[in-house]
């Protein structure tokens, strides 16, 4: 899990603005997710994607985007349409393919609303 | 689509004692059944893994069991201490893993 940066380690949004999270990974792994924890919460799956130029919508994508333009990252932009967005946000990759196999996450970034 | 149930949400135990978390699942397809242990404010981290082929696993003081049939997998830790407190996800399926809300295990010296 070391192959996996996430940054900033906090995040300060305004209300109205969007900002965007990164995630980096030197695994070569082919699929990369986003979640979401709150206090007290389990895994939320945001968006996950399996291969480069391609990604699919998790449980809670609403107001939040992605893109998957190079293999190594897979940047998360929290939109002002996400009215409730302080949580905490990790990435994890996989290498991919057929079978699932073991997730490897981030350190997580933590967003708070101003 | 997959869903994951886990019992119980918080789990108290002696320094000593043996800790059985259970997991139970929906999809008769999910071969891969992984174990994540989060400390506070950091990320989670896989503990120990079970693939549908085999019905137990072990690692020093934890271990897997899964019942395909049931399909219910559980991960127990004997002689518990207290850096094993922290939150236990369960997790199955496929391409995404779903993930159980989580145990919050305390291990009281």
């Amino acid at each position: 899990d070391g192959g996996i940066t996430q940054s900033p380690k906090y995040l300060f949004r305004k209300e109205g603005q969007n900002v965007t999270l990164s995630c980096e990974q030197n695994l070569n792994h082919d699929a990369m997710y986003w979640y979401r924890q709150d206090p007290g919460q389990g895994l939320r799956l945001i968006y996950y994607s399996q291969i480069v130029n391609d990604f699919q919508k998790g449980d809670i994508a609403e107001g939040y985007s992605v893109s998957r333009e190079k293999k190594e990252s897979f940047p998360l932009t929290v939109t002002s349409a996400q009215k409730n967005p302080t949580a905490f946000y990790l990435c994890a990759s996989s290498i991919g393919g057929q079978h699932q196999e073991t997730q490897y996450f981030g350190p997580g970034t933590r967003l708070l609303v101003l | 689509g997959e869903n994951v149930e886990q019992h119980p949400s918080t789990l108290s135990v002696q320094e000593g004692d043996s800790a059985v978390i259970k997991c139970t699942y929906s999809d008769s397809a999910s071969n891969y059944f992984p174990w994540y242990k989060q400390e506070l404010g950091k990320r989670p981290q896989l503990i120990i893994d079970i693939r549908s082929n085999v019905g137990e696993k072990k690692d020093q003081r934890i271990a897997v069991t899964l019942n395909k049939t049931a399909k219910h997998f559980s991960l127990h830790i004997t002689e518990t201490q207290p850096e094993d407190s922290a939150v236990y996800f369960c997790a199955s399926g496929n391409t995404p893993l779903v993930f159980g809300k989580g145990t919050r295990l305390s291990v009281i010296a």
